[in-house]
């Protein structure tokens, strides 16, 4: 069955440094993956997408990888700050549906600790 | 702008209850989903919507029912409420795009639900 696995259920790390969070996967060829941030008692929140066909994206302090052969994503936060801290979700979608369902992983906590 | 809206924010049930839990969106988007969100388990999609009128069944549909009158509005029905139910329920919304397009989705802040 597909399964989709988030390292760690918690990270802790100190201000100024790089988190990095993974988001592994296995029985799934997904068109395109992508991360949310969940902050407590609020929705996800979207942050990136990445395509099958790209191996790096960029948005500010974030940076997503996507390697098809791993069948993995490391999700990368430059110079942390203690407001980065939250529920990070990676969510994997199948090839063309008509619905652009999206699998999501039970998400990484990150605390960025002053 | 008020993105996805769902009401109530809390509701406690007794089993065999009925309620319905409502969303709205005023992004105009195609597309609308209900997702569950329990500890360790991640969101899970329950029901969603391509368009007004239509509704089809996700990963775990059993003991819900849906309808989507209008292209604004999602409804989420608990017919006979279990404790099983209890959950943290999400909707949200995406813009349909072209073939193979990568919508992000837009969520609401959710709907805490305990069933006694």
């Amino acid at each position: 069955s597909q399964k989709i696995e988030q390292n760690s259920e918690a990270l802790n790390i100190q201000e100024g440094k790089t988190a990095t969070l993974t988001c592994n996967y296995t029985n799934y060829s997904p068109a395109y993956l992508q991360w949310y941030r969940q902050d407590p008692g609020r929705g996800p929140v979207f942050l990136l997408l990445i395509r099958e066909n790209e191996k790096e994206k960029r948005k500010e302090r974030l940076k997503v990888t996507f390697d098809t052969t791993l069948k993995q994503s490391l999700f990368h936060i430059t110079a942390s700050q203690p407001a980065d801290s939250a529920t990070y979700l990676c969510a994997l979608s199948k090839m063309w549906s008509s619905a652009r369902q999206l699998t999501f992983g039970s998400g990484t906590q990150l605390t960025v600790l002053p | 702008n008020a993105g996805v809206t769902q009401t109530p924010k809390f509701r406690v049930l007794k089993t065999g209850q009925s309620m319905t839990l409502l969303c709205a969106q005023d992004m105009n988007h195609e597309y609308m989903y209900w997702y569950r969100q329990d500890p360790g388990m991640g969101l899970r999609l329950i029901h969603y919507s391509v368009g007004e009128g239509t509704t089809a069944k996700g990963e775990v549909p059993d003991g819900y029912n849906v309808s989507r009158l209008k292209k604004q509005n999602f409804l989420l029905g608990l017919e006979s409420a279990a404790p099983s139910q209890t959950s943290v329920y999400f909707c949200a919304s995406s813009y349909r795009g072209g073939p193979n397009s990568n919508q992000p989705q837009h969520f609401g802040d959710g709907t805490r639900l305990s069933i006694l």
